[in-house]
């Protein structure tokens, strides 16, 4: 069964700066998504990503995804305030279930000035 | 406006008294999930549909019933809830599988 691993599950950064956020899962998984919770409100969709090397970025956010090492990873450009949330990634069970959703803990993000 | 609405949005209750938590889209689409989020334990998907009069099971089921009878909706059923159910519910939907989804706006149960 896959199991979806984030870290780190806190992060503070000061504005400006670059950080990675990692998503590693246990078995092969055909996609990959991020989602962003902003405190106190509901999910948004970040990125799907659906294949090996996939890469999609917006904004100050880029993620790729490298099926062979189990990683997909979301990288923060000049971190800016607004960027303060809590992110996710999920990933889909290869062979499984089509609409089975297993989620990362998340990784709450704290951008501080 | 394109949405997914739940309601009720708060709801404290007591254990084995039956409850639904209703959950209506509005952009026509195939696929709908129900998620419970919890402190440490991130989002966990209880059921999902990937089309009308059809549903299957996520990772925690236990304790919930879900139908399909009509695209738009898709409630949540606690036929007896209990203390352990206690969470914040997510309702999402999406065009075609777990693509990119439309969550609501969640309802935080509470069970006495």
């Amino acid at each position: 069964e896959l199991k979806v691993e984030q870290n780190p599950l806190f992060l503070s950064m000061q504005e400006g700066k670059n950080y990675t956020i990692y998503c590693n899962y246990s078995t092969t998984s055909d996609r990959l998504y991020w989602y962003r919770q902003d405190p106190g409100k509901s999910l948004e969709s970040l990125f799907v990503l659906l294949s090996n090397g996939a890469v999609k970025q917006e904004g100050r956010l880029m993620a790729s995804l490298d099926t062979k090492a189990r990683l997909s990873t979301l990288h923060i450009t000049a971190a800016v305030h607004d960027l303060s949330a809590t992110y996710f990634c999920a990933g889909r069970n290869y062979g499984g279930s089509q609409g089975n959703l297993i989620f990362g803990k998340g990784t709450k993000l704290s951008v501080k000035p | 406006e394109a949405q997914v609405t739940q309601n009720p949005r708060y709801l404290i209750t007591v254990t084995g008294k039956k409850l639904t938590v209703t959950c209506s889209q509005n952009m026509n689409h195939e696929y709908m999930s129900w998620y419970r989020q919890d402190p440490g334990l991130g989002l966990r998907q209880i059921y999902y549909s990937m089309n009308v009069e059809v549903t299957d099971k996520g990772d925690v089921p236990e304790g919930y019933k879900v139908s399909r009878k009509e695209k738009r909706n898709f409630p949540l059923i606690l036929e007896s809830p209990s203390p352990n159910q206690t969470s914040l519910y997510f309702c999402a939907s999406s065009p075609g599988g777990p693509a990119t989804q439309y969550f609501g706006p969640g309802t935080r149960l509470t069970v006495l």
